[in-house]
């Protein structure tokens, strides 16, 4: 089955500077890979998520970009503000069918510093 | 999106009981996923809740000790039963709207903690 490795653990970045979560997956047929963000006692929220038909997605401070070839895909914020401070996860799955389940990776405890 | 609503939204119980919790959608959706998150860990895929037949339990998890329903396309329950310390986690479910999606939204989570 899919593996998702995620890194760093932990991250911790000033208010204004960047920060970059980087994830590896093994399964190649894997297609879909979201990004979830969950902040203290609250759901998981998915803030973006990319296709392997493209190599790179933006969403205002938020991109992330996919390399099929080496398999591994990376989560980048500018930008940092305090309301960052999150964990992020990461996932991979093949998409349709019945073979679509979600693997998380570990997570990143992101933190922002004012 | 999906409204996801869920049923305790926390609970305290003692080991050798079992608890119910519920799953329910605002709207039909195609798939529902049970997911296990422990303290400070990440998200571990419990079982696919099908309608009107067995669930699809992943590795490590059996159905005797987490019997999952899901009568119809909106509502799911999952049973944690004979409950452990080790069962202590926060228990989401969630939903895939439509085939051909592939967003997941995730329930609010039921904290269960095991006495």
């Amino acid at each position: 089955g899919e593996n998702v490795e995620q890194h760093p653990s932990t991250l911790s970045v000033q208010e204004g500077d960047s920060a970059v979560i980087k994830c590896t997956y093994s399964d190649s047929a894997s297609n879909y890979f979201p990004w979830y963000k969950q902040e203290l006692g609250k759901r998981p929220q998915l803030i973006i998520d990319i296709r392997s038909n493209v190599g790179e997605k933006k969403d205002q401070r938020i991109a992330v970009t996919l390399n099929k070839t080496a398999k591994h895909f990376s989560l980048h914020i500018t930008e940092t503000q305090p309301e960052d401070s999150a964990v992020y996860f990461c996932a991979a799955t093949l998409s349709g069918g019945s073979n679509y389940k979600l693997t998380f990776g570990k997570g990143t405890l992101l933190t922002v510093n004012p | 999106s999906a409204v996801i609503s869920q049923k305790p939204s926390r609970d305290i119980c003692q080991r050798g009981t079992s608890l119910t919790i519920q799953c329910q959608v605002d709207s039909q959706v195609t798939m529902m996923f049970w997911y296990r998150q422990q303290p400070g860990q990440s998200l571990t895929l419990i079982a696919t809740a099908n309608q009107g037949s067995e669930a699809t339990y992943e590795s490590g998890f059996v159905i005797d000790k987490f019997p999952i329903s899901r009568p119809n396309l909106t509502f799911s329950t999952l049973t944690v039963s004979n409950m452990s310390p080790e069962d202590s986690s926060i228990y989401l479910c969630s939903v895939v709207r439509h085939v051909g999606t592939d967003t997941q939204y995730f329930g609010p989570g039921t904290r269960l903690t095991v006495l």
